[in-house]
């Protein structure tokens, strides 16, 4: 049971938008930044979105992330094939004194 | 580039020692907390823990304290994470990656490569 909750799929059609939801508590999300990471089959995660809404050097501005409270959202617009992977979210957590993940979303170019 | 390269994967079996490396390039290798990140098969990330090269201070999450040890040498650039006695449930793929901190935020990257542990009987 990861700390910060995520559905465990979610699916698209090419050049459709996706949102992908990280849900968390006062000790993480609710009281530090949350950030993206994508991971592609079979390859190490990657930074996709830092700061809860800044974009790294080379992620496509299709890529975008919010936080409001003790919930953060991961949307991508203009779906395309090769954003078909895993994302997670993760923060710092206060309780744990340690970096929490969410457990991952799946996501599905059809 | 600032890069992380891990070592190679590694098949032992329980009760042996493993010590895996990460090396870092590219930047100033003391000056970011390198962490260990866990990912068992099928399975999403875990935080393990991390340490500072400069000085070596380390912690761990609660779910890895007394398991694995971490532990840096600056001079060669390496972070490293140990087992003294490995179990099946060890299997898993490790990853390092750097802490980058500015303003009140902080997030990894780059990530190494992934060293794949393999402990079976």
């Amino acid at each position: 049971q990861s700390v910060l909750t995520q559905p465990p799929s979610a699916s698209g059609t090419p050049g459709q938008r996706v949102t992908i939801s990280c849900s968390g508590s006062s000790s993480n999300i609710g009281s530090y930044t949350v950030n993206w990471y994508q991971q592609l089959p079979g390859t190490a995660p990657k930074l996709l979105i830092y700061s809860n809404n800044q974009r790294p050097s080379g992620v496509p501005d299709r890529f975008s992330g919010s936080k409001s409270g003790t919930s953060a959202s991961l949307a991508i617009s203009g779906l395309q094939s090769e954003d078909e992977a895993d994302y997670y979210c993760a923060a710092w957590d206060d309780s744990l004194n340690g970096w929490v993940f969410g457990g991952g979303t799946k996501l599905t170019v059809l | 580039e600032v890069q992380l390269v891990q070592s190679g994967a590694e098949v032992k079996k329980p009760g042996e020692s493993l010590r895996i490396s990460c090396k870092g390039s590219g930047y100033s290798f003391p000056t970011y907390w390198i962490s260990w990140v866990r990912q068992m098969p099928g399975k999403g990330l875990e935080w393990m823990g991390r340490i500072d090269p400069g000085d070596s201070r380390t912690n761990y999450s609660p779910s890895f304290q007394g398991h694995v040890t971490i532990s840096a040498d600056k001079s060669i650039s390496t972070a490293y994470l140990q087992w003294s006695s490995l179990k099946a449930s060890d299997t898993a793929i490790y990853y390092c990656a750097s802490l980058r901190i500015a303003a009140a935020a902080n997030w990894f990257d780059p990530w190494g490569q992934g060293t794949l542990v393999t402990v079976s009987s």
